[in-house]
């Protein structure tokens, strides 16, 4: 059963640098196709996606977050990280990385259906709080 | 619009069927998926692609779509299901994901 770990400084004095760590124990990253996703909620609040890494080629952002976040993978280690760059107060949340398996989808209005790619989380972390304060 | 929103709160006698809903133009081609949160859990998936369940989530669980609208059927709700669900679809590119606000929901 793969499970995940998120981890991180914890506290971030603001326009610093974030590095968060996911690490995967009980299955290799290199094994099968999936989307590895970084999640975040702010205290209180919902849940945002930050983006996805999907092992068969292509990373892909929130644009709210207008470039600020990298997604990288470190096979060797056999983690998933997150860099955001430039961090403000706004950036203090909880965040979590999940996995999930890609998945095709038809949806059909009347007797027009449509196909589409999708992917679901299926595995979380339990998460890492990060603080943005000096 | 790029949003999908939420009821903020519903309530459910014990027992009784609870629907929770998402709207938004996305749902219109795409289907949601639903994550049910827990005080100082993490989400954890509890319907996928309209309605398939994962593994270990109870077949009261049901999920349906209609127009800009999807919802997730909650039959003969029990305490454990109290919790935060949030539905997640596509923005209007379709290439990024988006998550409603979440409704809380309450089993009296």
């Amino acid at each position: 059963q793969v499970q995940l770990q998120e981890s991180g400084p914890g506290l971030v004095k603001p326009s610093q640098t974030l590095s968060l760590m996911c690490s995967v124990s009980g299955g290799s990253i290199s094994s099968g196709t999936y989307y590895w996703t970084w999640i975040r909620q702010p205290a209180g609040k919902g849940l945002e996606w930050i983006g996805h890494l999907y092992t068969r080629g292509g990373i892909t952002y929130n644009p709210s977050l207008k470039s600020r976040a990298t997604i990288l993978v470190d096979k060797s280690k056999n983690e998933i990280s997150l860099r955001l760059t430039s961090v403000r107060a706004a950036d203090t949340a909880v965040y979590y990385c999940a996995r999930g398996p890609p998945a095709l989808g038809t949806k059909c209005s009347g007797s027009i259906c449509t196909n589409y790619n999708y992917y679901y989380m299926n595995v979380w972390g339990t998460g890492t709080t990060v603080i943005v304060s000096s | 619009s790029s949003e999908v929103t939420q009821d903020p709160a519903v309530s459910v006698a014990l027992g009784q069927t609870v629907r929770i809903t998402c709207q938004g133009d996305s749902l219109r081609s795409y289907y949601a998926s639903w994550y049910r949160q827990k005080p100082g859990q993490a989400p954890q998936l509890v319907m996928y692609g309209g309605n398939n369940r994962p593994a270990g989530i109870p077949d009261r669980f049901s999920g349906s779509s209609s127009g800009n609208t999807a919802s997730l059927t909650i039959f003969g709700a029990q305490a454990e299901d109290e919790a935060d669900y949030y539905c997640e679809s596509r923005d209007s590119t379709g290439n990024h994901l988006l998550f409603g606000e979440g409704t809380r929901l309450t089993v009296l």
